[in-house]
């Protein structure tokens, strides 16, 4: 049974670029968060994903975008990227949230 | 605004050696609580999910246990091992199910 997966595993982009990381959930599960995690630092959530639409948000600009496809799959926008992007972006899936949430290896951006 | 700190940030141990860390939160209304172990630059690994309804859950050298009215959960390890050695995170669900976490506690067992 696959968990987790994200793409790519590294990235390293240059300041002002634009990045799209990719999930997708663990089967059965229908609902995508995404997390950043700057370095000794607990994860931030970014926003949540169910049924294709945007249910949550965090502290996060609109650089930050997302989106979810009808096989449950997400993405991660960033645009306009700076220096303090850099972080581990993780990314979490879930069945409702009763259950608790699994999460992928990360994706590490690296912006220079 | 619900804030998780976790206690210790960094702890020593020697092998063999059973310990506790330490989860505390600000606001009850949660709906669940789940630990999670961080290998360096690694994901997250669930290790306890305790529901609203629950104040403990067990799986093999962990116990995990829950108070809501005092705001505070512990994750004990028994007889700690050198592959225990990680960051352990303590995170909650509240209204909209998103996860808050607690900043860690950095684990090495040692020989």
């Amino acid at each position: 049974d696959a968990g987790v997966t994200q793409s790519p595993t590294h990235l390293i982009k240059t300041r002002g670029q634009q990045v799209t990381l990719r999930c997708s959930p663990k089967s059965g599960h229908d609902t995508v968060s995404w997390y950043q995690q700057a370095l000794g630092q607990g994860p931030q959530f970014i926003f949540q994903y169910y049924e294709e639409e945007e249910r949550q948000r965090g502290n996060f600009p609109d650089r930050f975008s997302g989106h979810q496809f009808p096989n449950y799959s997400s993405e991660l926008n960033v645009n306009a990227l700076l220096l303090g992007d850099s972080a581990l972006y993780l990314c979490a899936s879930s069945q409702g949230g009763n259950y608790g949430y699994t999460f992928g290896s990360g994706t590490r951006l690296t912006v220079v | 605004k619900q804030e998780v700190t976790q206690i210790p940030a960094a702890l020593s141990v020697p092998e063999g050696e059973n310990l506790v860390l330490n989860c505390s939160f600000t606001d009850s209304a949660i709906y669940n609580l789940q630990w999670f172990r961080q290998d360096p630059g690694k994901g997250l690994t669930s290790l306890l999910l305790i529901q609203s309804s629950q104040r403990e859950q067990t799986s093999g050298r962990l116990n995990a246990s829950l108070d809501k009215s005092s705001g505070r959960s512990t994750l004990y390890i028994a007889a700690s091992q050198p592959g225990d050695s990680a960051t352990y995170l303590c995170a909650l669900t509240g209204g909209g199910n998103k996860l808050t976490f607690g900043t860690g506690t950095q684990l090495k067992v040692e020989l």
